[in-house]
């Protein structure tokens, strides 16, 4: 079927410290996965994607990992700030154009 | 630019009463989506159009409908609410075709269902 398996769903890790959220997703034919951040009480916005043909990809303090292979992507956040808090959601596209998104982590940066 | 528009922002309606959720961007994207979020559950899909006169059926549409209006504006029909409709639901639009690119996502609009 159609679907995004993320986890962990809760993560807490100390400021500066590295935090990684994991996702699988089951169609080979997926070539998109983004990832969006969601602050409490605020709309998701992306902060990352990357596309099949590409196995890493870096932002500053974000990177992500495709395994095409195993069908698994990570999101890395390295140097951990307190405003990193938040829900993260990472994404495949499927058939016809339809976005999934994995269940959310709800990442907590503590000072 | 306003970028993507909801109305309302909440709204609490009895089971059986119908209501439309408005949506509309500025941003000449072709593409748009609705989708709810429950706790737990993420962000699903529930219908989609790739261009004015098109929709498609996204994980959950059962009990709703839509219309894509003109290029700016998608909106959401619950005909009949049902105590499982209560939710928070999102309009996105996107630049890249379907599924392909950076979705921008409205401000939301909280439903609650009696």
């Amino acid at each position: 079927g159609e679907n995004v398996e993320q986890h962990p769903s809760t993560l807490s890790v100390q400021e500066g410290d590295s935090a990684v959220i994991k996702c699988t997703y089951s169609d080979s034919a997926s070539n998109y996965f983004p990832w969006y951040k969601q602050e409490l009480g605020k709309r998701p916005q992306l902060i990352i994607d990357i596309r099949s043909n590409v196995g890493e990809k870096k932002d500053q303090r974000i990177a992500v990992t495709l395994n095409k292979t195993a069908k698994h992507f990570s999101l890395h956040i390295t140097e951990t700030q307190p405003e990193d808090s938040a829900v993260y959601f990472c994404a495949a596209v499927y058939q016809g154009g339809k976005l999934i998104f994995g269940q959310g982590t709800e990442l907590s940066v503590k000072p | 630019n306003a970028g993507v528009t909801q109305t309302p922002k909440f709204q609490v309606l009895k089971t059986g009463q119908s209501m439309t959720l408005q949506c509309a961007q500025d941003m000449n994207h072709n593409s748009m989506y609705w989708y709810r979020q429950d706790p737990g559950m993420g962000l699903r899909l529930i219908y989609y159009s790739a261009s004015e006169g098109t929709t498609d059926k996204g994980e959950v549409p059962n009990g709703y409908n839509v219309s894509r209006l003109n290029k700016r504006e998608f909106s959401l029909r619950l005909e009949s609410a049902a105590p499982s409709q209560t939710s928070v639901y999102f309009c996105a639009s996107s630049e890249a075709p379907l599924g392909q690119g950076e979705q921008y996502f409205g401000p939301g609009t909280r439903l609650t269902v009696t």
